[in-house]
């Protein structure tokens, strides 16, 4: 069984910059949720996706934005980036949305804005 | 909105001995799910333990327990014989059962727990 992989592992962008996170959920998941974890914080969550489309969203601005293929991986764009996106971006995948269950979470990806 | 409050950001522990990292939530909601995750220093989080409000029986996991008080809105995590491994940032989490906001897990800030050899 394949876990939750994430890509980049690492990010350096400067201000204003926009930025592409992907995400493959676990296999026999067709859920997929995101989350900004800021150094020292709990992870926020961000949007969830399920059936290619947003189903749930945090309190984020809308240039944060997502997609879901139909293999149910996802991507994470942040358009006109701030010094505050800086944060380790978590990707978690579930089997069906709104069920009980728990969450699998990829390692994430560092993202750094200058 | 839910919050969910750590008020402990570190703690340690000394090798096999017992820790009880402390957190508690504020919801008006009467179902719901609490869960404890791990995140070592490889920054993967992993499920620790998983609470269902509706159950009055307090969830156990081979070292780990929880004291789960619903009135007093408390979820707390106890680990015995403490191994080095156990070392890690602990996040305590909130979901509701209900519709959309099902979907969203609410955090707390973690405790980074310390094992001493």
């Amino acid at each position: 069984e394949t876990g939750v992989t994430q890509s980049p592992t690492h990010l350096i962008k400067t201000r204003g910059q926009q930025v592409t996170l992907r995400c493959s959920s676990q296999s026999g998941h067709n859920t997929v949720s995101w989350y900004q974890q800021a150094l020292g914080q709990g992870p926020q969550f961000i949007f969830q996706y399920y059936r290619e489309e947003e189903n749930g969203r945090g309190n984020f601005p809308p240039r944060f934005s997502g997609l879901q293929f139909p293999n149910y991986s996802s991507e994470l764009n942040v358009n006109a980036l701030e010094l505050d996106d800086s944060a380790l971006y978590l990707c978690a995948s579930s089997r069906i949305a709104g069920d009980s269950g728990e969450q699998f979470f990829g390692p994430g990806t560092r993202l750094t804005v200058l | 909105a839910q919050t969910v409050t750590q008020s402990q950001p570190e703690m340690s522990v000394q090798e096999a001995e017992t820790v009880t990292l402390s957190c508690t939530y504020d919801t008006s909601e009467s179902d719901y799910y609490l869960f404890w995750y791990k995140q070592p220093p490889s920054r993967q989080m992993i499920l620790v333990i998983r609470q269902e409000a509706y159950k009055q029986q307090n969830a156990t996991e081979n070292r780990f327990s929880v004291n789960f008080q619903k009135a007093a809105k408390s979820f707390s995590l106890k680990i015995s014989d403490s191994q080095l491994g156990d070392a890690a940032m602990y996040f305590c989490a909130y979901r509701s059962a209900f519709g959309n906001t099902g979907n969203q897990f609410y955090f707390g800030t973690g405790t980074s727990l310390t094992v001493i050899p």
